[in-house]
């Protein structure tokens, strides 16, 4: 059964202090894997798409990366305004290419403490 | 108005009830999709509209009945629902592709807090 996991399901920072957030799956033939916040209140926003193993984004603080088995997303001297949830969600094969059906993580959620 | 738009932002509702909740995209997409987001769960796929036909629908009682009158537009009617029905209800549009893969990303709007006493 195709399965998406994260790790750690909350974390706390300190303010400048950097960690990586995991999200490991079981699906065969990935088509992409998708990373995205969600602030208190709102719906996810979209941060990154990964396709293949070895490919890796940024943006600002944030760096995501990718292998056969799983993704980080690495926070690197965060500020509290990164406190969020971010999932994970990866896209496996499908019948029927017209739509995109993603599977999620339950999230981990972040806080970084001035 | 830009983006996914979801109204009404909360809502109440006896199990006896019938309302609507409504979605509308500004982004010229031509796929629309409902998910349910329920604490500690993963966000929980229930309907999928492409080009305004109805191509997934996972399962979900029927008391929950969607409408996608067409591209930009989006409702779920409710009607009877239970308690466990209570939940964040998250619209979501994409540029679905026509005979490549598709991996646009998701844009979600900010969802329906839905209680059911």
């Amino acid at each position: 059964e195709d399965q998406v996991t994260q790790s750690p399901e909350a974390l706390r920072l300190q303010e400048g202090e950097s960690s990586s957030l995991n999200c490991s799956y079981t699906v065969s033939g990935l088509r992409g894997l998708f990373w995205y916040r969600q602030d208190p209140g709102k719906g996810p926003e979209f941060l990154f798409t990964l396709y293949s193993a070895g490919e890796e984004k940024e943006k600002e603080r944030l760096k995501a990366t990718l292998t056969k088995k799983e993704s980080f997303l690495h926070i690197t001297a965060p500020k509290p305004e990164d406190s969020a949830t971010y999932l994970c969600a990866v896209q496996p094969p499908s019948p029927s290419y017209n739509t995109d059906k993603l599977i999620f993580g339950t999230g981990t959620r972040l806080q970084v403490f001035p | 108005e830009t983006g996914v738009t979801q109204t009404p932002r909360h809502l109440v509702m006896g199990m006896t009830n019938k309302k609507s909740l409504k979605c509308e995209q500004h982004l010229g997409h031509n796929a629309m999709y409902w998910y349910k987001q329920s604490a500690k769960k993963p966000l929980e796929l229930m309907f999928v509209y492409s080009l305004e036909e109805r191509v997934e629908n996972n399962s979900v009682p029927s008391r929950f009945s969607p409408e996608c009158p067409n591209s930009s537009h989006l409702f779920l009617h409710l009607h009877t629902l239970q308690p466990e029905d209570s939940a964040l209800y998250l619209c979501a549009s994409s540029q679905g592709s026509t005979g490549g893969i598709g991996n646009s990303p998701l844009h979600f709007g900010n969802g329906t807090r839905l209680t059911v006493t």
